[in-house]
């Protein structure tokens, strides 16, 4: 599957604690997306990087961080979590720079349950 | 700042009926709006773009400039349908290439 892959699917931990998620985008894509859902917000912006730099930055916490490497993954750290943060996290993939029409290809999500 | 508006969480209808999912937008240039659509247990995918007029499994949404709207309508409902929506607003200026603002999503449900 040449998707947007995202690991781990679903994720329990306890408040205070630390993870990470990870993100593959498409073949070819350069900007990576990554998405808040909770049920009361809908979906979130948090962060975009294109090509390995930081585009855009949307409503994330300073709890949570998120880099782009040279092989294009990316990879979003949450800290200090706490009850709220539970939610599902997206990322999605677009071409990036000007080939980019709108569409945004979204991986199946990251569950996080905080405890 | 942007920002997109869907005012119903959740919309019932019955198959069969019209359907209209609303959505409202602020945006101070040339709007660029787009419908996605996640049904049960697939991705977030996009259903349609304004700049494309087109109509995509029925559905067809028009650009509404003076009241700032992008409803989503299909005139023949069916259970297929039944999907969470969410209208969304590309973002044109600066750096951000593609990022899109997404309004709350609306739970379409179509009952046979």
């Amino acid at each position: 599957d040449s998707g947007v892959t995202q690991t781990p699917k679903h994720l329990i931990t306890a408040t205070g604690q630390r993870v990470t998620l990870r993100c593959s985008p498409r073949s070819g894509d350069l900007s990576v997306y990554w998405y808040q859902q909770s049920l009361d917000q809908g979906l979130q912006f948090l962060i975009q990087y294109y090509n390995g730099e930081e585009r855009a930055k949307g409503n994330i916490l300073e709890r949570f961080s998120a880099q782009q490497f040279p092989d294009l993954h990316s990879e979003l750290n949450l800290s200090s979590l706490e009850l709220g943060d539970s939610a599902l996290y997206f990322c999605a993939s677009s071409p990036g720079g000007r080939r980019t029409f709108g569409e945004l290809f979204f991986g199946e999500g990251s569950r996080l349950t905080v405890l | 700042a942007q920002r997109v508006t869907q005012p119903e969480k959740l919309l019932s209808v019955f198959k069969g009926a019209p359907v209209e999912l609303k959505c409202n937008y602020s945006y101070s240039g040339s709007p660029e709006l787009f419908w996605y659509v996640q049904y049960s247990r697939q991705r977030l995918q996009l259903l349609l773009r304004h700049i494309s007029r087109e109509s995509i499994k029925g559905f067809t949404a028009d650009l509404n400039k003076g009241e700032t709207s992008f409803h989503l309508k299909k005139p023949f409902a069916q259970e297929e349908d039944s999907a969470m929506y969410y209208c969304a607003l590309k973002d044109a200026g600066g750096t951000s290439y593609g990022k899109l603002t997404f309004g709350q999503g609306t739970i379409l449900t179509v009952h046979p």
